[in-house]
């Protein structure tokens, strides 16, 4: 089967400019979730979707980040405006279901740099 | 909270020598824990997940995990380290209630040395 898309693989942005990231998940799986990987870290969970619903948007900085998974299939994830600390990695991940034991599938990634 | 602790950034090994990640966790209720894989430039892969049942998790590539509960920990292990074992390991807990949010640790970088 299919693994996790995402695109682009790598950005370059000025600060205060403006980016976002395309996901899609396997097949099938109904929950998507939008990790960041700041170097030498663990991800940290930005946005939980299951279906086209949002389950978790604690940790997302919801004054420049936003992100949507309109028909509950592939999503996008926006930084509006970018800030040098946003730098990181931005990883998709996908699961079966939203309560099941199942593990996560991730993405390749998005390495993002803000100069 | 939940929280993952993985307390070395760096474990060295030898080629053929045995191998122990350690990771150690708080959550409340019963944990679903896992263990992730990154190589350079691409995602995490899975490796293995305890959920419930045997203390003893066998997964990829020959890795294995030992859950014990009174210790709260899930080290990874693996009885010859290859080279080709080195990377970026992260150990995982998820809730069994609520948002059933994934916590990852920090990450231990493996180097296995020829």
């Amino acid at each position: 089967e299919a693994g996790v898309a995402q695109s682009p693989r790598y950005k370059i942005i000025e600060k205060r400019q403006s980016v976002a990231f395309w996901c899609n998940p396997i097949s099938g799986h109904a929950t998507l979730y939008w990790y960041q990987q700041i170097l030498g870290q663990g991800p940290k969970l930005l946005i939980q979707f299951q279906n086209n619903g949002v389950v978790d948007d604690s940790q997302l900085p919801k004054d420049r980040f936003s992100a949507e998974r309109l028909k509950g299939v592939d999503s996008t994830l926006k930084i509006q405006p970018a800030k040098l600390e946003d730098s990181a990695v931005y990883l998709c991940a996908s699961t079966e279901s939203f309560t099941g034991y199942n593990e996560q599938f991730f993405g390749p990634g998005t390495r993002l740099t803000v100069l | 909270a939940q929280s993952v602790a993985q307390p070395e950034d760096q474990v060295n090994v030898a080629e053929g020598n045995p191998l122990t990640v350690k990771c150690t966790y708080s959550v409340s209720g019963n944990p679903y824990l896992f263990w992730y894989v990154q190589y350079p430039n691409r995602g995490l892969q899975f490796l293995l997940k305890y959920i419930t049942g045997d203390n003893l998790v066998k997964g990829s590539y020959g890795f294995e995990a030992e859950f014990n509960k009174s210790q709260t920990s899930f080290h990874l292990k693996k009885p010859s380290a290859l080279v080709s074992d080195s990377a970026l390991y992260f150990c995982a807990v998820r809730g069994s209630s609520g948002t059933y949010k994934y916590i990852f640790g920090t990450g231990t970088r493996l180097k296995v040395l020829a």
